[in-house]
């Protein structure tokens, strides 16, 4: 059964003080692997697929990086709008394409003014 | 910006009764997905969707769950009779290639 566990579970910053989220992820072949957005009530928004290792991504302050095990989502220089949710989900090679996301709980990020 | 629409925001119901959520995909997406969330827990998959039929559903995915397209437009997940752990947001996503994207949600409370 895949798995996907992401830590810490709540992260506090400073405004400027950069981190990494970690997701790691068991799956039996891995097709992709996303990352998302969710603010309180609202539906998870898009970020980043990953489909190898040693691939990356960058959006404005975000950067998603893959290995064979876990994804890191770093924030150079966090704002207080970058305070959210931040979801990792896999989806299986073998379940063919566009088969369902096994999402982690999400990383509840704070950045503090 | 082209977006997967969802209604009504919030419903409650009572235990019993049959709930019709609504979802609008994107246009010219091909898949369509049914996501639960409960309070404070992960995102869950539901049922997946394509050519009119179901492709994938998980073990929550009971008799008591239905999906339809009606036309053209609408993508609709039916739970017939409700009971107090359907308790959720619902959440519908459509997909063109590989990336998913996610309506706003519905939130379902069963008294």
């Amino acid at each position: 059964e895949d798995q996907v566990t992401q830590s810490p579970e709540a992260l506090r910053l400073q405004e400027g003080e950069s981190s990494s989220l970690n997701c790691s992820y068991t799956v039996s072949g891995l097709r992709g692997l996303f990352w998302y957005r969710q603010d309180p009530g609202k539906g998870p928004e898009f970020l980043f697929t990953l489909y190898s290792a040693g691939e990356e991504k960058e959006k404005e302050r975000l950067k998603a990086t893959l290995t064979k095990k876990e994804s890191f989502l770093h924030i150079t220089a966090p704002k207080p709008e970058d305070s959210a949710t931040y979801l990792c989900a896999v989806q299986a090679l073998s379940a063919g394409a566009n088969s369902k996301l096994t999402f982690g709980k999400g990383i509840t990020l704070s950045v503090r003014p | 910006e082209p977006e997967v629409t969802q209604t009504p925001s919030h419903q409650v119901t009572q235990m019993g009764q049959e709930v019709i959520l609504r979802c609008v995909p994107i246009s010219n997406h091909l898949y369509f997905y049914w996501y639960r969330q409960i309070l404070g827990q992960k995102v869950e998959f539901l049922v997946s969707f394509y050519n009119n039929e179901i492709s994938e559903k998980s073990e929550i995915f009971d008799d008591q769950f239905s999906v339809e397209r009606p036309d053209g437009s609408n993508f609709t997940l039916k739970i017939r009779s409700t009971k107090l752990e359907d308790s959720a947001m619902y959440f519908c996503a459509s997909c063109r290639e590989t990336e998913a994207f996610f309506g706003q949600g519905t939130r379902l409370t069963v008294v």
